[in-house]
């Protein structure tokens, strides 16, 4: 069984550009989420994919968008990029009706300049 | 209502001593509650979770205290190791519709050797 994969590890960007970060979901799972953890902070809930929808989204605006494809595999996208997009960015996979477990990745390490 | 108070921010503990972590939560709709163990650079690894209709749960050396009436819980590590240095998380989420974690600040913990 493959766990939660993401990638790239780690990216930089300057201040403007658009990035895409990618999301493999484990095995059997079909709902993603994202979150965003800044330096010394818990991860904050960005949206939630559940079979290709998103099923919910937090305080984040219209900037961040997202995808997933019918292998549950997601994207997570982000235009205009500002200083404080600078963070690790972590998805985590779930089986929706297996009730609240979710499994993360490594994350990717976003730095904008 | 949505947060998730923890503490303390920092805990140095000898080894063979116990960790102890409080979380907190204002949102009595929550029903399921894991804490994550994250070593630095990687994603947040699920150490152990509970459910409000129990009011502890044991997992190996890691137990969860859940207090439902005061709307806290808590994270007991025994005989703690070096090797679990690391930070520790706490989050409470739902368990239908959108189930997003809202994660505690987190707490890092260092075992002397």
């Amino acid at each position: 069984e493959t766990g939660v994969t993401q990638s790239p590890t780690h990216l930089i960007k300057t201040r403007g550009q658009q990035v895409t970060l990618r999301c493999s979901s484990q095995s059997g799972h079909n709902t993603v989420s994202w979150y965003q953890q800044a330096l010394g902070q818990g991860p904050q809930f960005i949206f939630q994919y559940y079979r290709e929808e998103e099923n919910g989204r937090g305080n984040f605006p219209p900037r961040f968008s997202g995808l997933q494809f019918p292998n549950y595999s997601s994207e997570l996208n982000v235009n205009a990029l500002e200083l404080d997009d600078s963070a690790l960015y972590l998805c985590a996979s779930s089986l929706r009706e297996a009730g609240g477990e979710q499994f993360f990745g490594p994350g990717t390490r976003l730095t904008v300049l | 209502q949505q947060q998730v108070k923890q503490s303390p921010q920092s805990l140095i503990v000898q080894k063979g001593g116990i960790s102890i972590i409080n979380c907190a939560y204002e949102n009595t709709a929550f029903d399921y509650f894991p804490w994550y163990q994250q070593f630095p650079g990687k994603g947040p690894a699920l150490l152990i979770a509970i459910r409000p209709d129990v009011s502890e749960k044991k997992e190996g050396r890691f137990t969860i205290s859940f207090n439902k009436s005061a709307k806290q819980f808590s994270l007991h590590i025994m005989d703690s190791q070096p090797g679990d240095s690391a930070t520790y998380f706490c989050a409470a989420s739902h368990t239908s519709g959108t189930y997003k974690y809202i994660f505690g600040t987190g707490t890092r913990l260092k075992v002397l050797a």
